[in-house]
């Protein structure tokens, strides 16, 4: 079953744009983590956020968490063409489970 | 060194046979996970190894599936007696430790493309 929702389910917006994606979880978590997804090629890990935190940057991503909300942002500034892609949040759940969890994703289309 | 790879990457089968999907981890990964992933959705969960020990297999969906990673290092995934219901992308990762931290960051493979006809 999937643990997280993403919201929207795709989002569409011109280069140079921000693009803000969400997720929402279902149970008490370790850490939460976003993927991305081209077409065609496997999934990449862009960033993770424990859940003692609040706010992480990489590079034009900016991810937050709100334990209390169970809910998570991934924020895309100045995006790209080349940000086009499937994005997805992975929940580690509290406890001894080792794997993740995905949601059903976001798909992100950045227009030149 | 190279990443996680996968083969086939792309396997078509009738109903009724059996198809094994290998996985090559990142060199000197500990525990290594099976996925299955829907179009249009997240993946979901089969099972996962650290070295040759299966931790948990609870994501099988059912006895026609198998893995094993006899040496710690590849593995193979096995599904008996394939069904429509089966067709599906297979992503396989590793991560670098066992035990310790919960949910560590995954990297993730090309996939298998299975059709069953």
């Amino acid at each position: 079953s999937q643990q997280g929702e993403e919201d929207p389910q795709a989002l569409s917006i011109q280069e140079g744009e921000n693009a803000t994606m969400n997720c929402s979880y279902k149970t008490s978590i370790n850490n939460l983590q976003w993927y991305r997804q081209n077409s065609g090629r496997g999934l990449v890990h862009l960033i993770l956020i424990r859940s003692n935190e609040r706010e992480k940057h990489s590079g034009r991503l900016r991810v937050t968490l709100d334990t209390s909300k169970k809910s998570s942002s991934l924020l895309i500034t100045a995006s790209r063409a080349a940000d086009t892609a499937s994005y997805f949040c992975a929940t580690a759940v509290s406890g001894s489970a080792r794997q993740l969890t995905f949601g059903s994703g976001t798909q992100l289309t950045v227009l030149p | 060194g190279a990443g996680v790879s996968q083969s086939p990457r792309y396997k078509v089968t009738k109903r009724g046979q059996d198809v094994a999907l290998r996985c090559d981890p990142i060199s000197g990964h500990v525990s290594l996970y099976w996925y299955r992933q829907a179009l249009g959705q997240g993946p979901e969960f089969l099972t996962y190894f650290n070295y040759e020990a299966q931790q948990d297999k609870s994501g099988l969906p059912n006895d026609r599936f198998s893995a094993e990673r006899p040496e710690g290092s590849i593995s193979t995934l096995t599904i008996q007696r394939t069904e429509q219901r089966d067709s599906a992308m297979y992503r396989c990762a590793s991560s670098p430790l066992a035990g310790g931290l919960v949910g560590e960051t995954q990297y993730f493979g090309p996939g298998t493309r299975l059709l069953v006809l």
